[in-house]
């Protein structure tokens, strides 16, 4: 079946550094993938989203493309800040399974900035 | 646009007892799910609806619970003998029609003493 694979966390950055969070995926099709983040106490929204391959997602200064050959979607920002502490979860949606779309997610990645 | 609304927030109930929970969906979107999310996890899914018809339900959706969504618009989660592991985080989230991202809400934290 689906699975997608993140990054084992917790990611400890200082403001202004450099984040990368690796995502990994296993699909029966062509699947659409996603980045969600959630803020404590609150739900999960969508970051961006990718739907075919070499598509790059991006949004609020986040990054990521959809690389069909390494079955990965990276997420990337050049320089973090305090307010971007939260849990990130990579996910996919794959139509193969049916046209219900239901969503995949890895296990999510604790990212916390320190000033 | 008022958002997916979960009610209630929290929910603390002992064990045996029988939950309910609500979610509204935003008003154009055909499409409602409800997740599941434990500590330290991702969501899983647990049941689809499209319009009033439940479409898919997840093996982790045992006979103890039931969805509905009557009409086509809100929907309820419905938990009969609470236990011990149905502690968690439920999320329901709903989408317009096509693979249109899904929209969630803040989710309802289930307690079981």
């Amino acid at each position: 079946g689906d699975s997608v694979t993140q990054m084992e966390g917790p990611v400890t950055l200082s403001e202004e550094a450099f984040l990368t969070i690796n995502c990994t995926y296993t699909a029966t099709g062509y699947p659409s993938l996603f980045w969600y983040v959630q803020y404590p106490g609150e739900g999960l929204q969508l970051l961006l989203k990718a739907t075919k391959a070499d598509d790059k997602g991006s949004n609020k200064g986040f990054e990521a493309t959809y690389r069909k050959e390494t079955t990965s979607f990276h997420l990337e920002k050049g320089s973090v800040q305090v307010s971007d502490s939260a849990v990130y979860f990579c996910a996919l949606s794959d139509p193969s399974g049916g046209s219900n779309y239901k969503l995949t997610f890895g296990k999510g990645t604790l990212l916390t900035v320190n000033p | 646009d008022t958002g997916v609304s979960q009610n209630p927030r929290h929910k603390i109930t002992k064990r045996g007892q029988n939950v309910t929970f609500r979610c509204d969906p935003i008003s154009e979107h055909n499409r409602l799910y409800w997740y599941r999310q434990t500590l330290g996890q991702g969501p899983e899914f647990l049941t689809y609806f499209q319009n009033e018809a439940q479409l898919e339900k997840s093996r982790l959706l045992s006979d103890r619970f039931s969805a509905e969504r009557p009409k086509g618009s809100f929907s309820t989660l419905e938990i009969q003998r609470t236990e011990q592991g149905d502690s968690a985080m439920y999320l329901c989230a709903s989408s317009p029609p096509m693979n249109q991202p899904q929209h969630f809400g803040d989710g309802t934290r289930l307690s079981i003493l």
